[in-house]
């Protein structure tokens, strides 16, 4: 079974300052796939960023990267440059590679609520 | 910047009432799923559709839930007889093959309440 835990329910950070979201996770499976979403107020979940298990470069998206520490088992998401539309809740999440659905079947942390000051 | 759709966007039933939740998924994508998050709690596989079939379910997903493309634009979940524990958003999302992996596209959610 695969689990995500993130320990912040809420985080603060002032504008244009940068921000690092933690994010655990433990599996057993040697190929997966971590994802960052975002939830607004409106509530939809917008994808931010991916990692694979065999990358060896964290991924970069913008303001988004993934700081992948595979022997941790963690996977953090640093926003830099804040902005004020940055204010959401943030979900870590990881699907497995496991045939059919390949990654589609994603496991879910209880989220960060991120509030950005002006 | 395509996107998945979800309608309703609330929706209050007596408990034991049927309910269908409908959502249009993105266009050329092949994969389909449904996820829920009871308030306070964390978002929660269902299942996931493809080729009009089901591929993988969760054990959330009893006799009590089916899935349906009807028409090849829409995806629908039914509820049979709602109980109180379904109160939760339900999240549609479809997805695409990016970075080699399956990304997913969530729609807004459709908030269900029952009574």
């Amino acid at each position: 079974a695969q689990k995500i835990t993130q320990t912040q329910p809420g985080m603060f950070v002032q504008e244009k300052e940068a921000v690092t979201l933690d994010c655990t996770y433990d599996t057993s499976d040697p190929s997966y796939g971590l994802f960052w979403y975002k939830q607004p107020s409106s509530g939809e979940m917008i994808f931010l960023i991916y990692q694979g298990s065999y990358d060896q470069q964290n991924a970069t998206e913008g303001r988004y990267s993934l700081n992948f520490q595979k022997a941790r088992k963690s996977a953090n998401l640093v926003i830099s440059a804040s902005q004020l539309g940055d204010s959401a809740m943030y979900f870590c999440a990881m699907g497995i590679n496991a045939g059919g659905t390949s990654y589609g079947k994603l496991t879910f942390g209880q989220g960060t609520i991120l509030t950005v000051h002006p | 910047e395509p996107e998945v759709t979800q309608t309703p966007s609330h929706q209050v039933t007596q408990m034991g009432q049927e309910v269908i939740l409908r959502c249009v998924p993105i266009s050329n994508h092949l994969y389909f799923y449904w996820y829920r998050q009871i308030l306070g709690q964390k978002v929660e596989f269902l299942v996931s559709f493809y080729n009009n079939e089901i591929s993988e379910k969760s054990e959330i997903f009893d006799d009590q839930f089916s899935v349906e493309r009807p028409d090849g634009s829409n995806f629908t979940l039914k509820i049979r007889s709602t109980k109180l524990e379904d109160s939760a958003m339900y999240f549609c999302a479809s997805s695409e093959i990016r970075y080699g992996a399956n990304v997913l596209t969530f729609g807004a959610g459709s908030r269900l309440t029952v009574l």
